[in-house]
This record gives structure tokens, sequence and C-alpha cells, in this order.
């Protein structure tokens, strides 16, 4: 069975300060995608990054980074020196490569206060 | 990235009437569409797969005379919540995937939230 596991419910920083998002999945397949998808109060999906399971590269992207690490099973997710404009609900997906469906952890809802 | 717009925003109905819900690929053909539910704090639930021509898929526990799930043409599909109750005020979701191994990203639309009086 596959799963996707946002221990984190809520977090809560000042602004400039780092922030990191857990995430850690399950599968048995050999080849899947990783997704983080920003939800912000207005409610649609921000697509923020898609990682391939045999590309283990680390990524950043501005004051984004993602760390995937297969071995742990975890492709979690950094802010650095956060701002107001983070705060917002992060998903972490899971998508097999024969389906299209995606399997979403339960959130973590990010608070940045000024 | 492809852009996906979901019709209305919001709505609110009368317990017992029927609401519709579209979501539309602008700028590509889509030929697997979602459809997802969102309580309040809670993680996006899948409800069906839509395809194109052929009968959606429901997920266990998902009435599929309650949501009807409609995908007439590669860049629409509706979603008609009948009968509508208090308890089926939620936020929906649809997503498109243009298909293929290739295209691994999922678009969203902007959501439709329902509230049933």
């Amino acid at each position: 069975a596959q799963k996707v596991t946002q221990a984190q419910t809520e977090i809560s920083v000042v602004e400039k300060e780092d922030v990191t998002l857990d995430c850690v999945y399950e599968t048995r397949d050999t080849t899947y995608y990783l997704f983080w998808y920003k939800q912000p109060p207005s409610g649609e999906l921000v697509f923020l990054i898609r990682r391939n399971s045999f590309d283990e590269q680390n990524e950043i992207s501005g004051r984004y980074s993602w760390n995937f690490q297969k071995s742990t099973s975890s492709f979690n997710f950094t802010i650095t020196a956060s701002q107001v404009v983070d705060s917002a609900v992060y998903f972490c997906a899971l998508r097999s490569y024969n389906t299209d469906k995606l399997i979403f952890g339960t959130g973590t809802r990010l608070q940045v206060f000024p | 990235g492809a852009v996906v717009s979901q019709h209305p925003s919001w709505v609110i109905c009368k317990s017992g009437t029927s609401v519709k819900i579209e979501c539309r690929s602008l700028d590509f053909q889509a030929t697997t569409m979602f459809w997802y539910r969102q309580f309040p704090k809670q993680s996006l639930m899948l409800m069906a797969t839509s395809n194109e021509g052929s009968k959606a898929t429901y997920e266990q526990g998902v009435e599929k005379d309650k949501f009807l799930i409609n995908h007439a043409s590669l860049t629409l599909s509706t979603l008609t919540v009948t009968s509508a109750h208090p308890e089926d005020s939620s936020f929906y979701i649809c997503s498109a995937h243009m298909g293929g191994p290739m295209n691994t990203e999922a678009f969203f639309g902007q959501g439709t939230r329902l509230t049933v009086v």
C-alpha cells in the first residue's frame, strides 16, 4: 500500500527563520514520483516540485530546497529565511509510475509571524 | 504551466437541490481528470477518476449516484452533487493530467467551496 506521512500538523516560526517540513512515504514501487504543493488560504494548490524516484539529487530553488533520501523514504522541504507570504498548508504527495493517482499526506500548516 | 479552470469558485445552495461544478483544461487536452474533496483542515481525499468518453471510477465509500461525474470532452469534466445535504458542504477541487508516463504533473483548479444550507 502507498502512504504519505507528514507528522508535523502545524509549525509556527518568526520571519527569517529557517523551517523544514518533513515527509515520509511508503511504496513498493521501484519507480514513482514525489511532489510538494502549497495551498494558501485562497485554496488553490500551487505546484512546487516533482522528484523522480531515480533522481536523488537535492534541489534548490531560491529560498526553497528539497532533500530526497530513498534510504529513509523521506522527501523533506526546507524554506530558508521564511517570509509571512510562506504561510500556507504544504502537502507532500506520491504517485506511482503506472497511475495518475496522487496520494496526499495530511499536510503541514505553516504560520510565519512578522 | 498548464491552466485548469474550475467554476464556480464558491456556491451556496439549499438542501435538496443539485449543484454542478465544472473543471476545464484551458490549454491542453486532459484524458484524465480527478475530483478531490477537502474538509476544513484536512487533506485532499480522492473521490473519483474521470476518463474522457467512459464512466468515472469512484473510490471506495463515494456514492456514485450522489456525485455524478461526466467527462464529455478532452477539456471538460463536471461534478454534480445531487440532492445536496449540509454534510456535503466542503471544498471540492479537480486536477487534470495530459496523460502518458512522461507527463507526471497534475494541474489543479482553483477549487469550489460548496455550502449547503
